[in-house]
């Protein structure tokens, strides 16, 4: 079965700080790509974070980062010197390529707090 | 380049009403799809189209019709509205090559 987990439902930083936000997936192919969504109170999707399975490099966009570990089927996001703005769920996912529709698989979420 | 648009924004609907929400992208996207998000459940594949005139099923059809006459457009009609249809819908869309899914910014469905 494809899963996604996201092992902490909801997590708190201090403004400025460093957080980790754990994903872990299930899959049985080796070609796939993994994302990271942010969901503001707004309720808009906004892509954070992209990374291509066969990519061995980490991707990095500006304060985020990923952490991918493709044996472990990890694919953890820190976001570095945490704003206010970051407070927001945040949603791990991937989809197999090669396939003829990208089905998305999501995990059920993490809230994060930012602390002023 | 407005990416993709849903309307209505917020919709409230009576048992048994029918209504269509609208999804409209101008990305060039060939794959285009429609969630629900409730509350501690994540998010829901409802139906999905690979292209003009082509849809299938998601993991949450009933009571769900869509189709896609155009590259651009993809509506979800709600054919006898129930509360158990209350809920967040969101259209995404994405292109066969990149794969990434852009979201709309979401129709809150209130049904009574």
């Amino acid at each position: 079965a494809q899963t996604v987990t996201q092992s902490q439902p909801e997590m708190s930083v201090q403004e400025a700080e460093t957080v980790t936000l754990s994903c872990t997936y299930d899959t049985s192919e080796s070609d796939y790509y993994l994302f990271w969504y942010k969901q503001p109170p707004s309720r808009q999707m906004i892509l954070v974070i992209r990374q291509e399975a066969y990519k061995q490099q980490n991707a990095t966009e500006n304060r985020f980062s990923v952490n991918f570990q493709k044996a472990a089927k990890s694919f953890s996001l820190k976001i570095s010197d945490s704003q206010l703005g970051d407070a927001a769920m945040y949603f791990c996912a991937y989809t197999l390529r090669g396939h003829n529709f990208n089905k998305f698989y999501f995990g059920s979420g993490t809230k994060l707090n930012v602390k002023p | 380049n407005a990416g993709v648009t849903q309307t209505p924004k917020f919709q409230v609907l009576k048992t048994g009403q029918s209504m269509t929400l609208q999804c409209a992208q101008d990305m060039n996207h060939e794959y285009m799809s429609w969630y629900r998000q409730d509350p501690g459940m994540g998010l829901r594949l409802i139906h999905y189209s690979v292209g003009a005139g082509i849809t299938d099923q998601g993991e949450v059809p009933n009571g769900y019709n869509v189709s896609r006459s155009t590259t651009e457009d993809f509506p979800l009609r709600l054919l006898s509205a129930a509360p158990s249809q209350t809920s967040v819908y969101f259209c995404a869309s994405s292109s066969a090559q990149e794969r990434t899914q852009y979201f709309g910014p979401g129709t809150r469905l209130l049904v009574l």
